[in-house]
């Protein structure tokens, strides 16, 4: 079966650094997405990876390792509204995305 | 630009009576999407619209479950009968459908309670 796995909660300083890892099993891939999701709110695009290798957005950045299935998503200077579920997705050979569970991400100050 | 617009952003009704919601995408968005979202669960794919087509229901209950884009721009999604386990958030995303790798830009969701 396919299956995408995240871990479901994590803590971090507002300030610091924290590093949010997604491991996958699926049938075929075609990139991997992170999104960003405030309670109550649409997921919000963040980055696509296809290649291996470390994208970098402002303070946000995604890693990928097609040959070990992980993917991380770091994200620096952290702030209070950063607090939020991050979704990693990865696209099959069918062109569907497969969800993970979301990691709900609490920033204290 | 306009996003992704959904309606109603909230629905309480009883079990067994029908629901519909709807969804106007991305203006020029091709393809479009239903998902149904738990708390503390990623999304599930539900249909996937090219232009009019439906490509993909393989996941959509078809007992109840039913959904629509005539003209290839809007869509409604229905269920009839809702049953309690439909509880949870619909959300609809479009992407441009220029490629099978597009980002997909969601609409804020429908909250559906059933009593």
């Amino acid at each position: 079966g396919q299956n995408i796995d995240q871990p479901t909660e994590m803590t971090a300083t507002e300030g610091a650094i924290v590093q949010i890892n997604c491991t996958y099993q699926t049938s075929g891939f075609n990139g991997l997405f992170w999104y960003q999701q405030h309670a109550g709110e649409a997921p919000t695009f963040l980055s696509y990876n296809v290649l291996d290798g470390l994208e970098e957005k402002g303070r946000f950045s995604s890693f990928l390792s097609r040959s070990k299935g992980y993917s991380y998503l770091l994200l620096k200077e952290l702030q209070m509204k950063d607090s939020a579920s991050y979704l990693c997705a990865v696209m099959d050979s069918n062109y569907q995305l497969i969800w993970g569970a979301g990691t709900k991400l609490i920033i204290k100050p | 630009e306009a996003g992704v617009v959904q309606s109603p952003r909230y629905k309480i009704i009883e079990k067994k009576q029908p629901v519909a919601f709807w969804c106007n995408p991305i203006s020029g968005h091709n393809t479009l999407y239903w998902y149904l979202q738990n708390l503390g669960q990623g999304p599930e794919l539900l249909i996937r619209y090219e232009n009019e087509e439906a490509v993909d229901d393989s996941q959509l209950p078809k007992d109840r479950f039913s959904a629509e884009r005539l003209k290839g721009v809007d869509s409604t999604l229905k269920i009839q009968p809702a049953e309690l386990g439909d509880s949870a958030v619909y959300l609809c995303a479009s992407s441009p459908g220029a490629g099978d790798t597009d980002t997909q830009y969601f609409g804020p969701g429908t909250r559906l309670t059933v009593l």
